[in-house]
């Protein structure tokens, strides 16, 4: 079955710094990725879409500069947390499309910001 | 806007009978949705979808409902299980490939032994 790899599983990182996330699908092509944050008993909010070689489309409220995502090709998106703040800390998922596939996400990245 | 509702946020049922989840939609637009399950710090795992031009699916011991008068979706597990004690989401989407989900708040299924 399709599989969508997401590291690393868990991250903490100190105020100030950047953090990257990495998503890759590992066995087909994703013509489209997302991403998206869970905070705790929350439901899963899409932070951003990106399609392949092109910028991402980011919901409203998200802060595209502190969210860098980069989709650089059909097998790989990555997500930046810049400059984190312990406010950022969360449950960060990727989801990767395909027409043939439909939605396979990762496991998740568990942010923790101190 | 919440277009995805799962109004019951935990359910508890016994070992051997139905679970029954539910999950109301206010976007007519959608026309296809899924069920997923979830454990803590894991991503969602696929369970079953349904089109818009059905009205039930069924796999296994989990069948999907699906009410478009009403704008609303059921997800039935029988006989449940206590491996099925998860997060249960619904999420909603246009068929058209590459388009976003939307999903419910989710429901906290327990399955007592």
């Amino acid at each position: 079955g399709a599989v969508v790899s997401q590291h690393p599983s868990w991250v903490i990182c100190k105020s100030g710094t950047s953090v990257k996330i990495e998503c890759r699908s590992l066995d087909f092509q994703a013509t489209t990725m997302f991403w998206y944050r869970q905070f705790p008993k929350q439901s899963l909010m899409l932070m951003a879409t990106s399609n392949e070689g092109s910028k991402a489309t980011y919901e409203q409220g998200v802060e595209k500069d502190k969210f860098l995502i980069n989709h650089a090709s059909l097998t790989l998106s990555t997500l930046t947390v810049t400059s984190a703040h312990p406010e950022d800390s969360s449950f960060y998922i990727c989801s990767a499309s395909s027409k043939a596939i439909g939605y396979t996400f990762g496991s998740g990245t568990r942010l923790t910001v101190v | 806007d919440q277009q995805v509702k799962q109004n019951s946020p935990s359910l508890s049922v016994q070992e051997g009978r139905i679970s029954i989840l539910n999950c109301d939609y206010t976007n007519s637009m959608f026309d296809y949705f899924l069920w997923y399950k979830k454990y803590p710090a894991e991503g969602p795992t696929f369970l079953i979808s349904i089109s818009s031009i059905k009205d039930k699916n069924e796999d296994g011991r989990f069948t999907v409902f699906l009410n478009k008068s009403a704008k609303h979706l059921s997800l039935h597990i029988v006989p449940s299980q206590p491996g099925d004690s998860a997060v249960y989401f619904c999420a909603a989407t246009l068929e058209t490939s590459g388009s976003r989900l939307t999903f419910g708040e989710g429901t906290q299924l327990t399955v007592n032994p």
